[in-house]
């Protein structure tokens, strides 16, 4: 069975630009959820989503956004980007996601803002 | 809001020594709690978790026990190896909004010598 795949692997994008994540969960997964990784706040949760529906978001900007699709892909969006925006961003599928529920890592993609 | 306190490290061990990450929560409730560990350039993997006090979580050699009355849930194993080298991430999962998230303590790095 396939992981869970993140597209682009490395990203490098300037000050003020846009920038839009790719997500691929497990097959037959519903919930994808969504975290940044950074050295000094280590990693916090953006959002999580079930079956087309955000279900829970983190404290971030209205700056980040995100989706997902009929096939449970996802996508995650940031707009006017600052320096402060790079981190790694990692995604992480389940099948409902429920208490206790075990959650798949994609490998990340590495977003650096200049 | 709920909070995970882990050692941070860098922690360098010679190959077969014990290891112990030491890792405490606050939370209202009784989570369920989770190591993971990054090895370099990927994502997440579970390592362990458990779901109720008294639980032991077991992988790799690797040990961990749910204990309520102190809070904690520290990381054990009798013997690391150099493939051990990575960063684990001691978690709680939080019950927000009808979903769960993860919430992470800032990671440790550990450096296995041979």
């Amino acid at each position: 069975k396939a992981g869970v795949t993140q597209t682009p692997r490395y990203l490098i994008k300037t000050r003020g630009q846009q920038v839009t994540l790719s997500c691929s969960p497990i097959s037959g997964h519903r919930s994808v959820s969504w975290y940044q990784q950074t050295p000094g706040q280590g990693l916090q949760f953006l959002f999580e989503y079930f079956s087309e529906t955000q279900r829970n978001k983190g404290n971030f900007p209205g700056r980040f956004s995100g989706r997902q699709f009929s096939n449970s892909r996802s996508e995650m969006n940031v707009s006017t980007l600052e320096l402060g925006d790079s981190a790694l961003y990692l995604c992480a599928s389940s099948l409902f996601y429920r208490e206790g529920d075990e959650q798949y890592f994609g490998p990340g993609t590495r977003l650096t803002v200049t | 809001g709920n909070s995970v306190t882990q050692m941070e490290g860098p922690v360098t061990l010679s190959e077969e020594a014990f290891l112990t990450i030491n890792c405490t929560y606050t939370a209202t409730g009784y989570p369920s709690l989770f190591w993971y560990v990054q090895y370099p350039g990927e994502g997440l993997q579970l390592l362990l978790k458990a779901t109720k006090a008294d639980d032991k979580g077991s992988n790799k050699g690797f040990e961990a026990t749910y204990r309520k009355e102190t809070t904690s849930f520290h990381l054990e194993k009798g013997s690391v190896q150099v493939s051990d080298s990575a960063v684990y991430f001691c978690a709680l999962s939080e019950t927000q909004g009808g979903s769960e998230k993860l919430v992470f303590g800032k990671g440790m790095k550990l450096t296995v010598n041979p």
